[in-house]
């Protein structure tokens, strides 16, 4: 079985600061892992992904992740946020060949102040 | 492609009620889940699905039926409502293949309260 610890709740930063979101994950086997994004009153959309090969990823929107397998990490970065990146964060991850269940942790809501 | 579409948006039921909150997905994914999501608790899976005909429990299934007769549709049934499912219900689907390899597509959410 997968389990995900995110260790923050919640993270209030000024706008154009950097900012890390931890991700923490147990699994036995290997994983595919994910950043999801909720805006409020929004679904879930897929921010990043892990699969394989580069242990960096990175979105469309300035957000990047790495995959650290000895420290079983998968922390989210951003060098400058904005007022639009508030918002609730979700890690999750998936064992590979198990693509029917996503293990999500308790979200990290982030909070851009001006 | 509307993706994965849910219904309603928001119901407000009495305690003892019963309900079904439709989901559908036009993407032909073979997997399809149900979550449901609580201030603090991430989400929580509910019931899943890798096929027709084929459902299993999550982590939380107490409460709660599904069914999937067809590749497009996986409604979530509550028998007797009661408050403890107040909460926000989202709809997954995804497909093993090797475009969506195990990214989840999420429907827009229900948002049920159970007085």
């Amino acid at each position: 079985a997968q389990s995900v610890t995110q260790l923050d709740s919640q993270v209030p930063v000024f706008e154009e600061a950097p900012v890390e979101l931890r991700c923490n994950y147990s699994s036995s086997v290997s994983v595919y892992l994910f950043w999801y994004v909720q805006y409020p009153n929004q679904g879930l959309q897929l921010l990043l992904k892990y699969l394989s090969g580069s242990t960096l990823v990175e979105s469309i929107n300035g957000f990047e992740a790495e995959f650290n397998k000895s420290q079983t990490s998968f922390h989210l970065r951003k060098p400058s946020v904005h007022i639009s990146d508030t918002a609730e964060y979700f890690c999750a991850v998936s064992a590979q060949g198990g693509s029917e269940k996503l293990v999500f942790g308790k979200g990290t809501k982030l909070t851009v102040n001006p | 492609n509307a993706g994965v579409t849910q219904t309603p948006k928001f119901q407000v039921l009495k305690t003892g009620q019963s309900m079904t909150l439709q989901c559908a997905q036009d993407m032909n994914h073979e997997y399809m889940s149900w979550y449901r999501q609580d201030p603090g608790m991430g989400l929580r899976l509910i019931h899943y699905s890798v096929g027709a005909g084929i459902t299993d429990q999550g982590e939380v299934p107490n409460g709660y039926n599904v069914s999937r007769s067809t590749t497009e549709d996986f409604p979530l049934r509550l028998l007797s409502a009661a408050p403890s499912q107040t909460s926000v219900y989202f709809c997954a689907s995804t497909s093993p293949d090797s475009v969506s390899y195990n990214e989840q597509f999420f429907g827009p959410g229900t948002r049920l309260t159970v007085l």
